[in-house]
């Protein structure tokens, strides 16, 4: 089975740009979430979705937002970037989000 | 306010030797508690997953423990080896009126040396 996939890898924009990041999930599994990873904070969580429906929300300001296709694949979008928002972003999915999170390896995203 | 400590914040350790590694949580209502191992520019790997019954589970050479009473997990990891070298995570979740919430410790950084 192949697992949870995230392109681009890599990505690099300047302030005031917005970006999307996608994920595509493992094969069967309808949940994804997405988290943001930087050295300071740790991993913070951003959102969930299920079966196309935002389930969970984390603490995180409303230029971070996604969405969540049919066939389970995910994508996230920031508008308006802030030079702290460069971070890695992961995403996992699980089969019912309850379950052992899969992660992907994860866009790292630099804004300058 | 939901947290999750964990520490020390980095350990460095002679290949071969054990280790310990602690993560302190006050998150309720308490649903389970995850470890992950993340290896650099990787994503996480889950390591265990333990609800509140129990007590220890195993995954080759990594153990966890579950001390629900105190709030107190730990995760040894025996003989330990080069690829051990690694960020570690404790994850705690929390099942409330608005779903379930992951509260995210800030990782172990664990360094092995030959």
């Amino acid at each position: 089975k192949a697992g949870v996939t995230q392109t681009p890898r890599y990505l690099i924009k300047t302030r005031g740009q917005q970006v999307t990041l996608s994920c595509s999930p493992i094969s069967g599994h309808r949940s994804v979430s997405w988290y943001q990873q930087t050295p300071g904070q740790g991993l913070q969580f951003l959102f969930e979705y299920f079966s196309e429906t935002q389930r969970n929300k984390g603490n995180f300001p409303g230029r971070f937002s996604g969405r969540q296709f049919s066939n389970s694949r995910s994508e996230m979008n920031v508008s308006t970037l802030e030079l702290g928002d460069s971070a890695l972003y992961l995403c996992a999915s699980s089969a019912d989000g309850g379950e052992t999170q899969y992660f992907g390896p994860g866009t790292r995203l630099l804004v300058l | 306010k939901n947290q999750v400590e964990q520490s020390p914040q980095s350990l460095i350790i002679l290949e071969g030797k054990n280790c310990t590694l602690q993560c302190n949580y006050t998150v309720s209502p308490f649903s389970n508690l995850r470890w992950y191992k993340q290896d650099t520019g990787r994503g996480p790997v889950s390591l265990t997953i333990m609800t509140f019954s129990e007590n220890t589970k195993s995954n080759g050479r990594y153990t966890a423990t579950l001390d629900a009473d105190t709030k107190q997990s730990s995760l040894h990891i025996t003989a330990s080896q080069l690829s051990d070298s690694a960020s570690y995570i404790c994850v705690v979740s929390a099942i409330g009126q608005a779903g379930t919430a992951l509260i995210f410790g800030k990782g172990t950084t664990l360094s092995v040396s030959s």
